[in-house]
């Protein structure tokens, strides 16, 4: 059964201040990982997809990385409008459904 | 390109009654998938239709249904609604492919409903 456990579960940083988030996964045959960003009352906006190991991938303040085992959100310089829920979802092979962590709440303090 | 439409975006019921929510897909995209989503239990998969057949489904009771018509809209179903069904219900949509490397799930604003 395909796993996924983000963390930390909450996380509050100050403008400017960079970080990251994590995404630990087990899988069975990898076919991708994709975050997601969830502001409140809303439904998940797709950020990226990783399906390889060593592959990143960058939007705007945000940085996609992947290994074997885990995947990790660098947020640079992160402005208040950064703050939302980061979900990591799996895909595996066999299965046409992703696995979804429970996300990481991120708040960006002014 | 437009994105995936949920309808309503709100519901308010009262226990034992029954709903259906409904969800458009990406223009040319052929699955659909329902997650509901809730404070405790986070994101948690339904179903997925796939060209009108239920290709996957979730640990939910039977009182969860849903269908696809052959343009790809979808509906799901809630009957005999109980005060933990209340929710914010979400809709996905994916070209579906198999063995497709763009699989990547766009959502739907969803649908909050609560149960009285």
């Amino acid at each position: 059964e395909d796993q996924v456990t983000q963390s930390p579960e909450a996380l509050r940083l100050q403008e400017g201040e960079s970080s990251s988030l994590n995404c630990s996964y087990t899988v069975s045959g990898l076919r991708g990982l994709f975050w997601y960003r969830q502001d409140p009352g809303k439904g998940p906006e797709f950020l990226f997809t990783l399906y390889s190991a060593g592959e990143e991938k960058e939007k705007e303040r945000l940085k996609a990385t992947l290994t074997k085992k885990e995947s990790f959100l660098h947020i640079t310089a992160p402005k208040p409008e950064d703050s939302a829920t980061y979900l990591c979802a799996v895909w595996g092979g066999g299965s046409y459904i992703p696995t979804f962590g429970r996300g990481t709440s991120l708040i960006v303090h002014p | 390109k437009a994105g995936v439409t949920q309808t309503p975006r709100y519901l308010i019921k009262t226990r034992g009654q029954q709903v259906t929510l409904s969800c458009s897909p990406i223009s040319g995209h052929r699955s659909v998938s329902w997650y509901q989503q809730t404070p405790g239990q986070g994101l948690q998969f339904l179903f997925e239709y796939f060209s009108e057949t239920q290709r996957n489904k979730g640990n939910f009771p039977g009182r969860f249904s849903g269908r696809q018509f052959s343009n790809s809209r979808s509906e799901m179903n809630v009957s005999t609604l109980e005060l933990g069904d209340s929710a914010l219900y979400l809709c996905a949509s994916s070209p579906g492919l198999a063995g497709a490397l763009y699989n990547e799930q766009f959502f739907g604003p969803g649908t909050r409903l609560t149960v009285l």
